[in-house]
């Protein structure tokens, strides 16, 4: 089942710019993920958030939750060509009991225009 | 350097052939996890184990075998019950259940000619 569900599906912007992508998810989660893929290559883990924060900030990226909408924002400031890449964000399947794991939306396909 | 490495990096199959892929891990991690990825899919899980000698079913099992004799290994064998099994498949672990953050290998990309 896929819980979380970025937008936009593809985003397109020029080298210097910030890209903003969102993520909705559907049920309570303990904490909200962040990732990275280049094309063809595993993920990388970009940024963890609590459900208990509402802001975090890792060098160029800044990731805000708001648990009363369901939804995360993941800015990337001062866009640069190697940004380019597919961002997923993933919640954990854990509740106070049963499944492990991570689910991920479809993603974000970001491309950095030079 | 620490970290997950799979292999073969690509495989190609023959329909009705079994094969697996290899997944190891020298991060100490205990829980390992593997996913499928179809494209405009997102990741899909098909098996975790939190501790040697004991594993669950994810969300797309069927088709799909592990084993974890080891706490560093964690191989996936699609099986010839799996009706649509070329995909791109990730092996991934965390030192932490439930909450930590993943570690990603580079991927195994599986084609059934």
């Amino acid at each position: 089942s896929q819980q979380g569900e970025e937008d936009p599906q593809a985003l397109s912007i020029q080298e210097g710019e910030n890209a903003t992508m969102n993520c909705s998810y559907k049920t309570s989660i303990n904490n909200l993920q962040w990732y990275r893929q280049n094309s063809g290559r595993g993920l990388v883990h970009l940024i963890l958030i609590r459900s208990n924060e509402r802001e975090k900030h890792s060098g160029r990226l800044r990731v805000t939750l708001d648990t009363s909408k369901k939804s995360s924002s993941l800015l990337i400031t001062a866009s640069r060509a190697a940004d380019t890449a597919s961002y997923f964000c993933a919640t954990d399947l854990y509740s106070g009991g049963g499944a492990d794991g991570l689910t991920f939306g479809k993603g974000t396909h970001l491309i950095i225009q030079p | 350097d620490g970290g997950i490495t799979q292999s073969p990096k690509y495989l190609f199959r023959k329909e009705g052939q079994n094969v697996t892929l290899s997944c190891e891990q020298n991060l100490n991690h205990d829980a390992m996890y593997w996913y499928r990825q179809d494209p405009g899919q997102g990741l899909r899980l098909i098996y975790y184990s939190q501790i040697v000698n004991d594993f669950q079913k994810g969300d797309i099992a069927e088709g799909y075998s592990v084993s974890r004799e080891k706490k560093e290994s964690f191989p996936l064998t699609v099986t010839s019950a799996q009706k649509n099994p070329t995909a791109f498949y990730l092996c991934a672990s965390r030192g932490q259940i439930y909450t930590g953050e993943l570690f990603f290998g580079e991927g195994s990309r599986l084609t059934v000619l």
